[in-house]
Order: C-alpha cells, then sequence, then structure tokens
C-alpha cells in the first residue's frame, strides 16, 4: 500500500515569491493534515480537512498561506508571498478520521533566501 | 496551550548500549499518547499509541510505558545500533483530536 506522497521533496526559492506544496494521502483517508516544523521543534498543525471541509484552520496563517482540498483527495499548501522565516519542513498526514493512527509524508523542506 | 515535553534533548550512546527517554504532558483531559521515530529524509514513523494508564507496549528492541495519571511516558531501546539514529517524538492527543508534539530526543547510535 503507497503511503503519503508528498511534493517536492525540496524547494529553494527567494522570499516574496510564491510557493505550492501537494500531498497525495493514503487510499481512503479522509483525514488530512498539513503541519509545520521548525529546525528543533515538534510538528506543528497548520490545518486538518476532514473530506473537503477544513475543520480546524486555526493556526493557519491566513495572511500569506492557503490551502485546498476540492475533492477531499489531493491537497495543495501555498505560501503567497513567502518570507525568511517560512523556511522549514512541511509534513502532510493522513488518517481514517480523526482519532485514529496519522500517517506521515516525508515532508517538503522549504529554504527561503 | 498544551505543554509537552521530552527529555533529553539530545543524546549520544555507543552501540550496544540501552537506552530511555522521557516524555511529559498534560494529566487532565488525556486521550492518547504516541510515539513517532524520525529519520533524516524519510517520514515519521508511528511506533505506538498509547491510550490507557499502565499501558506497556513492545514493538522489537523498543518498548513504552504509560503513566496518565502523572503525566509521563518513558521509551525505552534494549542494546541500541545504529539504525536506531533518528529523531523520537511523543505527541499528546486530548478528546479535541489534535496533536501536540514535543520537541523531540535526537539519538545518535555509534558503531
Amino acid at each position: 500500500e503507497a503511503g503519503v506522497v508528498q511534493s517536492p521533496r525540496y524547494k529553494i526559492i527567494e522570499k516574496k515569491q510564491p510557493v505550492a506544496f501537494w500531498c497525495n494521502p493514503i487510499s481512503g483517508h479522509n483525514t488530512l493534515y498539513w503541519y509545520l516544523q521548525n529546525l528543533g521543534q515538534g510538528p506543528e498543525l497548520l490545518i486538518r480537512y476532514e473530506n473537503e471541509e477544513a475543520v480546524d484552520d486555526s493556526q493557519l496563517p491566513k495572511d500569506r498561506f492557503s490551502a485546498e482540498r476540492l475533492k477531499g483527495v489531493d491537497s495543495t499548501l501555498k505560501i503567497q508571498p513567502a518570507e525568511l522565516g517560512d523556511s522549514a519542513v512541511y509534513l502532510c498526514a493522513s488518517s481514517l478520521g480523526q482519532h485514529n493512527e496519522q500517517f506521515f509524508g516525508p515532508g517538503t523542506r522549504l529554504t527561503v533566501l | 496551550i498544551l505543554n509537552v515535553e521530552q527529555s533529553p534533548q539530545s543524546l549520544h550512546v555507543q552501540e550496544g548500549d540501552s537506552t530511555n527517554f522521557t516524555c511529559s504532558f498534560p494529566s487532565s483531559n488525556f486521550y492518547a499518547l504516541h510515539w513517532y521515530r524520525w529519520e533524516t529524509a524519510k517520514s515519521p514513523e508511528a511506533l505506538f499509541v498509547m491510550t490507557l494508564n499502565g499501558d506497556e507496549k513492545k514493538k522489537g528492541r523498543i518498548s513504552a510505558t504509560l503513566n496518565t495519571k502523572e503525566g509521563y511516558s518513558y521509551l525505552y531501546i534494549k542494546g541500541s545500533q545504529p539504525e536506531d539514529s533518528a529523531t523520537y517524538l511523543c505527541a499528546f492527543k486530548t478528546s479535541g483530536s489534535r496533536l501536540t508534539f514535543g520537541e523531540g530526543t535526537q539519538l545518535t547510535v555509534n558503531p
């Protein structure tokens, strides 16, 4: 069974540029999460989807960050414009319902110059 | 704000040594405690999900215990091997379903 797929794995951009990350969850998993992991810290939840609905986006900086999961499967996380402080690893995870085990993708490591 | 603390922050051991890490979490509104292993350039891998006070779980040379009343969990590795080198994350969950992660313990096992 394929795991959570994320792309790209690495991205280097200049500040003020836009960037997008893509996540394909495990087939059948209705719950999808985006996490931000800063160096030396644990992952922090940005947004949680139940199917196509964003049910917890309280930690998402909405001035520059946006996310979508239009058909309740794949998801895209966008930053526009990127700032130096956005350099981090962006992790996607999925689960069969909000209380079940979360399976993580390998993450996208973003470097903003 | 939920506070999940892990110690030590980093650890260097020799191959064959046994080691353990601590995860401290709030003792109220407990739902579950997760342990993950995260190797560089790979996906975080779930090790254990623990829900009951007194739970003890084992997977090969790795085991974990849970004390929900005092708010801590221990992860033990017996006979560490170089392939055990990774960051070990614990995550606390209330019934509200959001996982709150600790900062992790970075383990390096020297051959």
